[in-house]
């Protein structure tokens, strides 16, 4: 079956780095997405990786590697607006998205 | 910024009602979505289309409906709403490239089934 596997949530001081971890396992690969959800609200995308290596936008990084199957989010210099879930959501063979259950991100002061 | 609309936002109902839940894009986006969510939970898909005239069902379809006749209008029905189907109700457009399918998310349909 198709697998998707983020931490369920993560705590963090305002003006630290977090990474944040995404595994999966599906049934072919067309990119992985990474989106931001406030509570409440509705998704936000966020960035794109479909080659290997990190792609880097202003605070936010996201890295990928298709051999292990492994992203990561890295948020830099965090803010207390930060505070939302962070899904993963990998485009299968068949050009759908599979989404993990999302990373909830709590800022402390 | 995505121009994707959801109506109504809010909506409590009781058992048994037949409910259409509204979502129009503005973007021309061939691909339209409907998932749905529960708090702290991952998004199901459940239904898909690809342009007018066609739509798919995800993984949750079976107690629901959909159509698409205008590019920009795809509308879900819910024949009889049970209270299983309390949820979050999201629906999304993306562009048609098969190599890029960033997807834009409206604000969502809160539905409560008493």
């Amino acid at each position: 079956g198709q697998n998707i596997d983020q931490p369920t949530e993560m705590t963090a001081t305002e003006g630290a780095i977090v990474q944040i971890n995404c595994t999966y396992q599906t049934s072919g690969f067309n990119g992985l997405f990474w989106y931001q959800q406030h509570a409440g609200e509705a998704p936000t995308f966020l960035s794109y990786n479909v080659l290997d290596g990190l792609e880097e936008k202003g605070r936010f990084s996201s890295f990928l590697s298709r051999s292990k199957g492994y992203s990561y989010l890295l948020l830099k210099e965090l803010q207390m607006k930060d505070s939302a879930s962070y899904l993963c959501a990998v485009m299968d063979s068949n050009y759908q998205l599979i989404w993990g259950a999302g990373t909830k991100l709590i800022i402390k002061p | 910024e995505a121009d994707i609309y959801q109506t109504p936002r809010y909506l409590v109902i009781g058992t048994g009602k037949k409910i259409t839940l509204e979502c129009s894009q503005t973007m021309g986006h061939d691909k339209m979505y409907w998932y749905q969510q529960d708090p702290g939970m991952e998004l199901h898909l459940i239904h898909y289309s690809y342009g007018v005239n066609s739509t798919e069902k995800g993984d949750l379809s079976s107690e629901s409906t959909v159509s698409r006749i205008r590019t920009e209008h795809f509308p879900l029905t819910l024949e009889s709403a049970r209270p299983s189907h309390t949820s979050q109700y999201l629906c999304a457009s993306s562009p048609s490239k098969e190599d890029y399918n960033e997807q834009f998310f409206g604000p969502g349909t809160r539905l409560t089934v008493l």
